[in-house]
């Protein structure tokens, strides 16, 4: 079964400065990867996934994430933030033979401040 | 875009109640999932459902149970809450097409005193 660990539980960060979220999962077979945003008061939707392709995965809002096989990492980045951006973020996982069946992160937090 | 309701997003439930939580989409969806959501423990599985009154368990399914007699709707049980079940509840389904996105609703919030 996969599993998946978010590195940090909470990120403070600036307006305008990048945020970088660590991912890392479990899966001794192939997976298909998504981040998931839920901003306060609301459910979760979707912010980018991977499903095979290029490693390189660009999501809404300016985020994007690089899937690392060899590292099993799958981390999102955004090189400039809002304070918009202020919510949590859930990594998630599912093998791609079962894909109805996610395995998510913890969460983490980001807050953004002017 | 697919909408997904669930009935109340707030409740408040005294131990040993029966409790209900329901959750509406407008589209025709197979797959349906109802997770509980904790600090610090992400998203757990509680139960998902494939078709009208198929089901599956999922990773946490003690305490709960689940109904789908429609196919636009699914239900939540708590035969008898307890204050371990105060969390927060979201519904989601998934289209078919291979696209394995889950479209979730806003949430329940369940107090249990």
């Amino acid at each position: 079964a996969q599993s998946v660990t978010q590195l940090d539980s909470q990120v403070p960060v600036f307006e305008e400065a990048p945020v970088e979220l660590r991912c890392n999962y479990s899966s001794s077979v192939s997976v298909y990867l998504f981040w998931y945003v839920q901003y306060p008061n609301q459910g979760l939707q979707l912010l980018l996934k991977y499903l095979s392709g290029s490693t390189l995965v660009k999501g809404i809002n300016g985020f994007e994430a690089e899937f690392n096989k060899s590292q099993t990492s799958f981390h999102l980045r955004k090189p400039s933030v809002h304070i918009s951006d202020t919510a949590e973020y859930f990594c998630a996982v599912s093998e791609s033979s079962n894909d109805y069946k996610l395995s998510f992160g913890a969460g983490t937090t980001v807050t953004v401040r002017a | 875009d697919v909408k997904v309701t669930q009935s109340s997003r707030y409740l408040v439930k005294r131990t040993g109640e029966k409790v209900f939580l329901e959750c509406v989409q407008d589209m025709d969806h197979e797959n349906m999932f109802w997770y509980r959501q904790d600090p610090g423990l992400g998203l757990r599985l509680i139960y998902f459902s494939y078709d009208v009154k198929m089901k599956e368990k999922g990773d946490i399914p003690e305490g709960y149970s689940v109904s789908r007699e429609k196919k636009e709707r699914f239900s939540l049980i708590l035969e008898s809450a307890s204050t371990n079940q105060t969390s927060m509840y979201l519904c989601a389904i998934q289209r078919g097409n291979g696209a394995n996105v889950l479209t979730f609703g806003a949430g329940s919030r369940l107090t249990v005193l």
